[in-house]
């Protein structure tokens, strides 16, 4: 079974600086995904960022990247230029490679970004 | 156009009851979810078809049923409510076609049950 770990129960930030989500996870599956979610208060659960475990390099989207270290088993997001629309619960997410496999989250990071 | 919808948005009801949400995907997907999201705002799959098939079924009481009409719908329906069942209940769909979209799950906006 695959468990996903985000050690970071709380996190905050200052508007406009950096701040890194931690994101640990096992599995013996060779093809996977992982993901980050965003979910603002109004709870609607947003896709972030995605990482093909086949590729080495690391994916971004906009002021969001990720550090992936797959022999670590580690994926982390950075947030550049912190907005205080940033702020909410990021899920990290992994997913078995193949069609209609479940998503496992984390626990789940809450990230405030204050003026 | 919403992509993935459920109704209701909050649903508030007594110990006991049946209850159902209901959930519709207009992307053309062929695989739908249910998850829950306890207090703590753990995510955890409870189901999963494929083109109306049950494909996956975790350790949920046997009280929640789903159905899959067609496989643009995916409803939930759950007898004799208890209160350990209020949670946030997200519906979500995916694709295996290859594509942008290939592999992510597209969720709804979540229904707020609360069981008194």
């Amino acid at each position: 079974a695959q468990t996903v770990t985000q050690s970071q129960p709380e996190m905050s930030v200052q508007e406009a600086e950096t701040v890194t989500l931690s994101c640990t996870y096992d599995t013996s599956e060779s093809n996977y995904y992982l993901f980050w979610y965003k979910q603002p208060p109004s709870r609607q659960m947003i896709l972030v960022i995605r990482q093909e475990a086949y590729k080495q390099q690391n994916a971004t989207e906009n002021r969001f990247s990720v550090n992936f270290q797959k022999a670590a088993k580690s994926f982390s997001l950075k947030i550049s230029d912190s907005q205080l629309g940033d702020t909410a619960m990021y899920f990290c997410a992994f997913r078995r490679g193949g069609s209609n496999y479940k998503l496992t989250f984390g626990k789940g990071t809450l990230l405030t970004v204050n003026p | 156009d919403t992509a993935v919808s459920q109704t209701p948005k909050y649903l508030v009801t007594q110990m006991g009851n049946d209850k159902s949400i209901k959930c519709e995907q207009n992307l053309g997907h062929d695989t739908m979810y249910w998850y829950k999201q306890d207090s703590k705002k753990f995510l955890k799959i409870m189901f999963s078809y494929n083109n109306k098939e049950l494909i996956i079924n975790e350790t949920v009481p046997n009280r929640f049923s789903p159905k899959s009409p067609d496989k643009a719908h995916l409803n939930l329906h759950i007898n004799s409510l208890e209160l350990g069942d209020s949670a946030v209940y997200f519906c979500a769909s995916s694709s295996a076609l290859p594509g942008r979209s290939y592999n992510e799950q597209f969720f709804g906006p979540g229904t707020r049950l609360t069981v008194l």
